[in-house]
């Protein structure tokens, strides 16, 4: 079946520090990728899409990359700030007959403390 | 524009009671997405449909769970009759429908049973 797997948090890092968290994803075909951010008692908003292999989302100093050949999407930002933050989703889109129904992954924790 | 918009925020009721959940759609969106969140089992696609229709009901956890769409812009969940076990909070998103097209998410209703 088709799943999302993200790194366990919670990550915990000091403002200014680099970002990194892990998705990989199990799919058939070509699926569409995503990543939410749910800020404290807010429900998740849309972070960046990708929707081919080697496409680049980014927003608001956020990045990542759809990589096939590795089945990955990892998110990334270089400074981190106190606002950042958030639970963290990674997302994908594998059937658009089926609509806009998303797989997501478990969620990731981050915190920056200042 | 507004988003979508449930209610209530918050309910707290015992267990055996009806709950009702609200939801309203963002105008000229015609996907609409109830979801559970828990600490334990994370994020859960309960149901959606398209254009008022239910297309994917497979994550409804028991018959004692019910969504309907009386109209193109409004949803509602009940749980009848309720459970501890159903405390978690619920979210309901909306999108257009189209390739790619983003879910945008309400706040959510966080909900405890007694």
């Amino acid at each position: 079946g088709n799943s999302v797997t993200q790194m366990e948090g919670p990550v915990t890092l000091s403002e200014e520090a680099f970002l990194t968290i892990n998705c990989t994803y199990t799919a058939t075909g070509y699926p569409s990728l995503f990543w939410y951010v749910q800020y404290p008692g807010e429900g998740l908003q849309l972070l960046l899409k990708a929707t081919k292999a080697d496409d680049k989302g980014s927003n608001k100093g956020f990045e990542a990359t759809y990589r096939k050949e590795t089945t990955s999407f990892h998110l990334e930002k270089g400074s981190v700030q106190v606002s950042d933050s958030a639970v963290y989703f990674c997302a994908l889109r594998w059937d658009k007959a089926a609509g806009n129904k998303l797989t997501f992954g478990g969620g990731t924790r981050v915190l920056v403390k200042p | 524009d507004a988003g979508v918009i449930q209610s209530p925020r918050h309910e707290v009721t015992e267990m055996g009671q009806e709950v009702t959940l609200r939801c309203k759609l963002i105008s000229g969106h015609n996907s609409l997405f109830w979801y559970r969140q828990t600490m334990m089992r994370g994020l859960e696609l309960l149901i959606y449909f398209n254009n008022n229709v239910p297309i994917d009901d497979s994550g409804m956890p028991e018959d004692r769970f019910s969504a309907k769409m009386p109209n193109a812009s409004f949803s509602t969940l009940k749980i009848q009759p309720s459970e501890p076990r159903d405390s978690a909070v619920y979210f309901c998103a909306s999108s257009r429908t189209g390739p790619d097209q983003p879910q945008h998410f309400g706040d959510g209703t966080r909900l405890s049973i007694l």
